[in-house]
């Protein structure tokens, strides 16, 4: 059964920084990967949707990688700014299943 | 604007009374999807419909009910039966496996 792991759970840094989220997920049989941001109380935001052949994607300040052989993927912020704060949720569809499978999330606090 | 539209955002329920979460979409997605989502723990799916008239049990299914009569809608019914119904409920939309998925901003149920 798929599995997926975000770490850190939290992770506080202060403005301006560059930071990476890390997921990590155990069949790696996947259709694609997709990044979320959710603020407290609000629905998930589309972030990053990478397919299974893909290695990158980039939107802005955000970049996130895939290494499907190992089970891998990180999203780094750049240039980290207060309105980042917000959890980030990683997200994979296995090809034996339908819906997406998602890791616990990163709470991310930018201080300014 | 096309998205999808959650109704309400607020619900209470009293015990032994059965409850109906509204989803509706204008993105043309075919596939529709409940998620549920509890402090601490990631989403957890409860029902998946990849076309009208069709729908299929998740990890969590017991106790909800769901009917997908029309493409642009897939409402949830949470019934006596499910013993811990307070959480926030997601509904999420794709046009299949292979694409990004989207949610809207969720209902949050709570038991009275």
């Amino acid at each position: 059964k798929q599995e997926v792991t975000q770490i850190p759970a939290a992770l506080s840094v202060p403005e301006g920084e560059n930071l990476v989220l890390n997921c990590s997920f155990t069949d790696s049989a996947i259709y694609n990967l997709q990044w979320f941001r959710q603020d407290p109380g609000k629905g998930l935001t589309s972030l990053l949707l990478i397919q299974s052949s893909q290695r990158e994607q980039t939107s802005g300040r955000l970049n996130a990688s895939l290494d499907k052989s190992s089970g891998r993927s990180t999203l780094y912020i750049a240039a980290s700014q207060p309105g980042d704060s917000a959890t980030y949720l990683c997200a994979v569809r296995t090809q034996a299943g339908t819906a997406l499978i998602f890791g616990k999330g990163t709470t991310l606090s930018v201080s300014s | 604007d096309g998205g999808i539209t959650q109704s309400p955002k607020y619900l209470f329920r009293k015990e032994g009374q059965n409850v109906t979460l509204s989803c509706e979409q204008n993105l043309n997605h075919d596939a529709m999807y409940w998620y549920r989502q509890d402090p601490g723990q990631g989403l957890r799916l409860i029902y998946y419909s990849q076309i009208v008239n069709d729908f299929q049990k998740g990890d969590i299914a017991e106790g909800y009910s769901v009917s997908r009569e029309k493409k642009e809608s897939f409402p949830l019914t949470v019934t006596s039966a499910q013993k811990n119904p307070t959480a926030f409920y997601l509904c999420a939309s794709d046009l299949g496996r292979n694409t990004e998925a989207f949610f809207g901003q969720g209902t949050r149920l709570t038991v009275v």
